[in-house]
């Protein structure tokens, strides 16, 4: 099973922009994109979700290229309380047949001031 | 208030005891599912359940069990529990497969 991957970590500063990339190559044809934000001790929690293109909501944007495998979680204007672990899940192509929710390796964020 | 909740939240036991986590969703969601978390390794997929009555193994699925005979319930439980199970386990609902999943705030369970 082909691994959905993301870089182990990302450092930044207040006010600056961050994407975050996540590669997977065995994405299913229908399956959507869904990245979470996690907090120690607490569970991943939804930021943003997409199938293709670009998607913005309040807090991120999301751009998925045509071949979709690969996205990019972008977090405009990062501020302190945005230092958590990122988290892409998407349905990845079972070897046997099926698809199955497999979550990305995971990108711990650390912004300073 | 939407939730799902977990019990119980930290637990303490010994090899080969059997014990059950229990996760319940009040959002009549049909997609049910059990992650364990452990340092480096990020979440791994348990057992999931399409909707009731309908179970599959996730990606880490040794000396696990689940059931789910209604609903809102899908149970985790260890029928001889091993050091190796020590970890953080965290219950999702989702109205649908794919769709947004909402997550217990997790069970950290210490096999000694």
């Amino acid at each position: 099973l082909a691994k959905t991957t993301q870089p182990i970590s990302m450092d930044s500063y207040e006010g600056q922009e961050v994407n975050i990339t996540c590669s997977h190559n065995n994405i299913a044809t229908n399956d959507y994109i869904t990245w979470y934000q996690q907090f120690p001790s607490q569970g991943p929690r939804f930021i943003i979700q997409g199938y293709k293109t670009k998607v913005t909501n309040e807090v991120a944007s999301l751009f998925i290229p045509a071949d979709r495998k690969s996205s990019t979680l972008s977090l405009p204007r990062v501020s302190l309380s945005d230092t958590a672990v990122y988290y892409c899940l998407v349905g990845v192509i079972l070897t046997g047949g099926g698809n199955k929710l497999t979550f990305g390796t995971g990108t711990q964020l650390k912004v300073e001031l | 208030e939407a939730q799902v909740t977990q019990n119980p939240r930290y637990l303490i036991t010994v090899t080969g005891k059997k014990l059950t986590v229990t996760c319940s969703q009040n959002m009549n969601h049909e997609y049910m599912s059990w992650y364990r978390q452990d340092p480096g390794l990020g979440l791994r997929q348990i057992y999931y359940s399409m909707n009731v009555e309908v179970t599959d193994k996730g990606d880490v699925p040794e000396g696990y069990k689940v059931s789910r005979k209604e609903k809102r319930n899908f149970p985790l439980i260890l029928e001889s529990p091993s050091p190796n199970q020590t970890s953080l386990y965290f219950c999702a609902s989702s109205p649908l497969y794919q769709e947004t999943q909402y997550f217990g705030p997790g069970t950290r369970l210490l096999v000694l």
